[in-house]
């Protein structure tokens, strides 16, 4: 069993719906958690970080933590067709530096 | 554009070839990491230099050689590689080595073995 699970999508929404991007981990060692959004042909981009239970916005990007549930989730209010990309959850471990990813929801949002 | 410089963008080299990706950032981060990434992949770690010394290293085939010649370059040498190693290479940087300082990427090197 993977330790971070992530819907691979495809996820396909109309210009201007809310996007919900969800992953699930198994280890209550996970502490930081970051959201990537990754274009194509590019590096992945550093959207979202957090470590504490609760929702974190950015203008039309809101984290949110559940630690007792092991549930994290990224929403994207009023998507644009911009939006599309591939999006990955990535979280880190208390004691550790390595990143570990979820596999990428690829979204695309359709004017 | 990111902070994350990386040269080439694309590079195409034959199985016999010697090259070598570079990586640069100017952000004053001491965490420099090499991944490799391939297509509908998330990308997977290969080496962590921290204050420019090895830190981590994935169990990286030999003919991936890493580098680090100062606090804002990252150099991966490439000697005799495989097709199977035809990948996007992406570099990152974080302010330190634990887990709370976010990493920044790179747009990577797109790597094709002939």
């Amino acid at each position: 069993q993977k330790e971070v699970e992530q819907d691979p999508g495809p996820l396909s929404v109309p210009e201007g719906a809310i996007v919900s991007l969800n992953c699930t981990y198994s280890n209550s060692a996970f502490q930081y958690f970051m959201w990537y959004r990754q274009y194509s042909r590019k590096g992945p981009e550093l959207l979202m970080y957090t470590y504490s239970s609760g929702n974190k916005e950015d203008g039309r990007f809101t984290a949110q933590v559940d630690k007792s549930s092991k549930y994290i989730s990224l929403f994207i209010r009023d998507s644009q067709p911009s939006d599309s990309a591939t999006y990955l959850c990535a979280m880190v471990k208390t004691s550790g530096s390595r990143l570990t990813f979820g596999e990428g929801t690829q979204l695309t949002v359709n004017p | 554009d990111t902070e994350v410089t990386q040269t080439p963008k694309h590079l195409v080299m034959g199985m016999t070839n010697k090259k070598s990706l570079k990586c640069e950032q100017h952000m004053g981060h001491r965490a420099m990491y090499w991944y490799k990434q391939k297509a509908k992949k998330p990308p997977e770690l290969m080496f962590v230099y921290s204050y420019e010394k090895l830190s981590i290293n994935e169990s990286v085939p030999s003919r991936f050689s890493p580098e680090c010649p100062n606090s804002s370059l990252l150099n991966l040498h490439l000697h005799a590689l495989q097709p199977e190693d035809s990948a996007l290479y992406l570099c990152a940087s974080s302010q330190d080595l634990p887990g709370f300082f976010p990493q920044h990427f790179g747009d990577g090197t797109r790597l094709s073995i002939l």
